[in-house]
């Protein structure tokens, strides 16, 4: 399968530990996306990636996350200090330019409960 | 800013029923236009797409068409099936490329 990839697909951790998370793009794609989507919304746009340079970042992303690309194909997205307000589904996408669009292939997503 | 409002759900329907679920939209500039689908255990999935105004995207029996006028992309499907019942989104995208995505809307299809 050449799909997104999210590793893990579940994780369960105490308040004030940290994650981190990990996403497979389609090879091919130089742009990556991170949302979080909580029970009941849609996904809200964290960050995103073209090639290994994080080109914008959500106010939502507080200071205790940070994400990286090291090398332009997989990325991590590291949760520090968790809190229960991090309980959410995670979501990575990527994408290329394609008839002029960036059209987005989405992962399975990480769902995270803090407790 | 730019954002995305959908009809509130959950939207419960009987099999060959006709569905609209309304979309409308609070962009600058001109967005590309979503609809995505997620089914029960499953990730999101693009359904169709329109990048400019009076485009109709189609796909899987479902359409939408692009009105600039109206700020709107409805979705429509003339006959629904049990199969279809899942959680839809509209989202729009500028030119960074980022989605900005509606609540979502669930609807229901019993046979």
């Amino acid at each position: 399968d050449t799909g997104v990839s999210q590793d893990p697909r579940h994780k369960i951790t105490k308040r004030g530990q940290n994650v981190t998370f990990r996403c497979d793009p389609i090879s091919e794609h130089n742009r990556l996306y991170w949302y979080r989507q909580t029970l009941g919304q849609g996904p809200e746009f964290l960050t995103y990636f073209q090639n290994e340079a994080q080109l914008e970042k959500s106010r939502l992303l507080s200071d205790r996350f940070s994400a990286e690309r090291p090398k332009g194909s997989f990325s991590t997205l590291e949760i520090q200090r968790t809190e229960q307000g991090d309980s959410a589904m995670y979501l990575c996408a990527s994408s290329s330019l394609a008839g002029g669009l960036y059209e987005q292939f989405f992962g399975p997503g990480t769902r995270l409960t803090v407790l | 800013g730019n954002s995305v409002t959908q009809m509130e759900g959950p939207v419960t329907l009987s099999e060959e029923a006709f569905l609209t679920i309304n979309c409308t939209y609070t962009a600058t500039g001109y967005p590309s236009l979503f609809w995505y689908v997620q089914y029960p255990g499953e990730g999101l999935q693009l359904l169709l797409k329109a990048t400019k105004a009076d485009d109709k995207g189609s796909n899987k029996g479902f359409e939408a068409t692009y009105r600039k006028e109206t700020t709107s992309f409805h979705l429509e499907k003339g006959s629904v099936q049990v199969s279809d019942s899942a959680v839809y989104f509209c989202a729009l995208t500028g030119n960074t490329g980022k989605l900005i995505f509606g609540q979502g809307t669930t609807l229901q299809v019993k046979p």
